[in-house]
């Protein structure tokens, strides 16, 4: 099983819209959470860290949910500009251990 | 610089070529990380160095490939005789230094094309 694991979409919603990304990790003792953007043929760049209790910025919303090992991203009023892969990321703790997900495209329509 | 550099940002080459790529980290970021991304896939690592510690390269997937850093300064990353398969962009990343749990901050990736 892999350690990190997201839908590969493609999401394709209309402006406006409110659209959700899950991904499910399989280390229980996974400390730490993230969510990446990365632009076509652009290295990926930090969105948000997911804590615990869930955080918001802005149009964005994280959560975790240690009991069933995921966690998800939530957008709301999707822009044109928010057209990107999302890559989920997951720390097992210590110096190495950092797993990526293969991604979530989402293609936000006029 | 403000951000981690990699140069070149593309590089086309023949197959059976050596290719040096090369990483400047965020100054005072002691960890360094090298990462592969296949067109369409996820970021596969392939070695982390963290000051003058032993890098753990096991994420090398030959031997072909190799990665030297000087202290906490440059990287270079050298892949030997070159193969189709190893098209791809490489990532050069440091998280700063309060760790991991505060992300990573990448470079532009240099996009290696074996023909």
């Amino acid at each position: 099983r892999k350690e990190v694991e997201q839908d590969p979409g493609p999401f394709n919603v209309p402006e406006g819209a409110t659209v959700a990304f899950n991904c499910t990790y399989s280390n229980s003792a996974s400390q730490s959470f993230f969510w990446y953007r990365q632009d076509c043929r652009k290295e990926p760049k930090l969105l948000m860290s997911v804590y615990s209790s869930g955080n918001e910025d802005g149009r964005f919303t994280a959560q975790l949910n240690r009991a069933s090992q995921y966690i998800s991203l939530l957008i709301r009023d999707s822009k044109l500009s928010d057209s990107a892969t999302y890559l989920c990321v997951v720390n097992k703790g210590g110096a190495n251990n950092l797993f990526f997900g293969t991604g979530t495209r989402l293609t936000v329509i006029p | 610089g403000a951000g981690v550099s990699q140069s070149p940002s593309n590089k086309v080459t023949e197959k059976g070529k050596d290719v040096e790529l090369r990483c400047d980290p965020i100054s005072g970021h002691t960890a360094l990380y090298w990462y592969r991304q296949r067109l369409g896939q996820g970021l596969e690592f392939l070695i982390y160095f963290q000051g003058n510690s032993a890098p753990d390269k096991s994420g090398l997937p030959s031997d072909r490939f190799s990665a030297e850093r000087t202290g906490e300064s440059v990287s270079t990353l050298t892949i030997q005789r070159t193969q189709q398969e190893d098209s791809a962009v490489y990532l050069c990343a440091s998280p700063p230094p309060e760790g991991l749990h505060s992300g990573q901050y990448f470079g532009p990736g240099t996009r290696l094309t074996v023909t």
